[in-house]
């Protein structure tokens, strides 16, 4: 069974710190995909970025960046010079590659931008 | 403008009273997709449909039904609500023409039962 860890359940910085959100999974397939989602306070559901299992080149866009490691099973989000506007509870997810092809969600990380 | 689209946004309903919540995409996006949102576990699959005609259950099917009569619509049926099924409801619709893809998802629908 696929599960995604997200030990963090809330984080408050001050704006402009970098934070980093954490993301550990488990799944016994070789080929899979990771994806971030933001949830801000109006609540829709927002794509950030998706990964797939044998692509492990860290990727930035913008303040954002992520860092997946295969070999911890983790890929952590770090956002560089955090702002207000950044504050949302973020999830990681894990989908197999074929099937039914679920998002298997973490229990979220809540980030408090403070101003 | 390409979206996925859910209503009602709200519902406050009782007990036994069956209810649709609507979905519908504009994308010709294959594969469509019913989520529950609970405090502390994150987003759980209700039900899945890979094109029209397949559907198929997710992690938590129990007390709901859906249908996949049209490509862009994808309708969640509960027949007879329980104040359990209380969530935060969200669809959404991806490719699925042979590889991954994010998944876009809709506004939500918040779903009270008493």
């Amino acid at each position: 069974a696929q599960k995604v860890t997200q030990a963090q359940t809330e984080i408050s910085v001050v704006e402009k710190e970098d934070v980093t959100l954490d993301c550990v999974y488990e799944t016994r397939d070789t080929t899979y995909y990771l994806f971030w989602y933001k949830q801000p306070p109006s609540g829709e559901l927002v794509f950030l970025i998706r990964r797939n299992s044998f692509d492990e080149q860290n990727e930035i866009s913008g303040r954002y960046s992520w860092n997946f490691q295969k070999s911890t099973s983790s890929f952590n989000f770090t956002i560089t010079a955090s702002q207000v506007v950044d504050s949302a509870v973020y999830f990681c997810a894990l989908s197999e590659a074929t099937g039914r092809r679920a998002l298997t969600f973490g229990s979220g990380t809540r980030l408090q931008v403070q101003p | 403008e390409a979206q996925v689209t859910q209503n009602p946004r709200y519902l406050i309903t009782v007990t036994g009273k069956k209810l649709t919540v609507t979905c519908s995409q504009n994308m010709n996006h294959e594969y469509m997709s019913w989520y529950r949102q609970d405090p502390g576990l994150g987003l759980r699959q209700i039900y899945y449909s890979m094109n029209v005609e397949v559907t198929d259950k997710g992690d938590v099917p129990e007390g709901y039904k859906v249908s996949r009569k049209e490509k862009r619509n994808f309708p969640l049926i509960l027949e007879s609500p329980s104040p359990n099924q209380t969530s935060l409801y969200f669809c959404a619709s991806s490719p699925a023409d042979g590889g991954v893809y994010e998944q876009y998802f809709g506004p939500g629908t918040r779903l009270t039962v008493t």
